[in-house]
C-alpha cells in the first residue's frame, strides 16, 4: 500500500501569515498533487508535479506556490495567507498519470484567522 | 474542459438495502473514470476505475460501477450496504493529454448515510 504522509495535520495562522504544508511519499511515485477540499466544491487541484523540479498549474492556483524538491517531497506554500484559504488540504501521489490510482495522505486542516 | 456531476449531494439508505450513486461526465472522448471513497477523518481511497472493456467493473467491498457511453455516466452500485459504508463518495475523470496528463477532475461528492 502506497504511503503518503502530511505535516502538520492541523495549522492555525493569521491573515498575512506564511505557511508551508509538507508532503512525503515513499513509493517512488512520479506524480504528486496538492488539492483543497471545501464543502460544496469537492476536491480542487491546486498544483501538481511529475518529477523533482517540475511544477504544473492546477485549477485553483491563485495564492499558492509549490515546490517539488525531491522525488519524495512536495511542499505547498501560502506566503500571504487569507481567510479564503481556510480549508482541508490533501496531498496525493501516483506512479504515472491519467489512468493510475492516486494515493492520498490524511490531510492538513488549515485555519486562517 | 472535463467536468463531473454528482447530482445527489446526500443519500440515506437502510442497512441491507441496495445503493446507486450517480455520476455523469462531460467529455469529447472516453475518459478514465474513477470512484473514490472518503471515510470520516481520512484521505480518499480508490474503490474502482475504468477505461475500456466490460462496462461493468468490480471494485473493493462489493462495489461495482457501470459505464454508459451513450449516457456519459458511470454510476456506482452496491447490492446490500452496511453501516460501515457511510462515507463520502467521489466520482472523478482523467482525460488530459500532454501537460495535463494525470490531472483528475472530481465531482462534488455524495454523502452516504446508512441507517443501522
Amino acid at each position: 500500500e502506497a504511503a503518503v504522509t502530511q505535516s502538520p495535520r492541523n495549522k492555525v495562522t493569521v491573515t498575512g501569515g506564511n505557511v508551508t504544508l509538507s508532503c512525503r511519499q515513499t513509493n517512488s511515485h512520479n506524480y504528486m498533487y496538492w488539492y483543497r477540499q471545501d464543502t460544496g466544491h469537492g476536491l480542487r487541484l491546486i498544483h501538481y508535479s511529475y518529477g523533482a523540479g517540475n511544477l504544473q498549474i492546477g485549477d485553483v492556483p491563485d495564492g499558492y506556490k509549490a515546490t517539488r524538491t525531491t522525488q519524495e517531497d512536495f511542499f505547498l506554500l501560502l506566503e500571504l495567507a487569507s481567510p479564503s484559504q481556510t480549508s482541508l488540504y490533501f496531498c496525493a501521489s501516483s506512479l504515472g498519470g491519467l489512468q493510475d490510482t492516486q494515493y492520498f495522505g490524511p490531510g492538513t486542516r488549515l485555519l486562517v484567522l | 474542459a472535463q467536468s463531473v456531476t454528482q447530482p445527489d449531494a446526500r443519500v440515506t439508505v437502510s442497512e441491507g438495502a441496495s445503493l446507486q450513486l450517480r455520476c455523469k461526465y462531460s467529455s469529447s472522448v472516453t475518459p478514465y473514470l474513477f470512484w473514490y471513497v472518503q471515510y470520516p477523518r481520512q484521505g480518499l481511497q480508490l474503490l474502482l476505475k475504468y477505461y475500456s472493456g466490460d462496462p461493468v467493473v468490480q471494485g473493493v467491498n462489493g462495489f461495482e460501477a457501470e459505464f454508459s457511453k451513450s449516457n456519459s455516466s458511470f454510476h456506482l452500485r452496491k447490492a446490500s450496504v452496511h453501516w460501515s459504508d457511510s462515507a463520502v463518495y467521489f466520482c472523478a475523470v482523467s482525460m488530459g493529454t500532454g501537460a495535463n496528463t494525470g490531472k483528475l477532475t472530481f465531482g462534488h461528492g455524495t454523502i452516504l448515510r446508512v441507517h443501522p
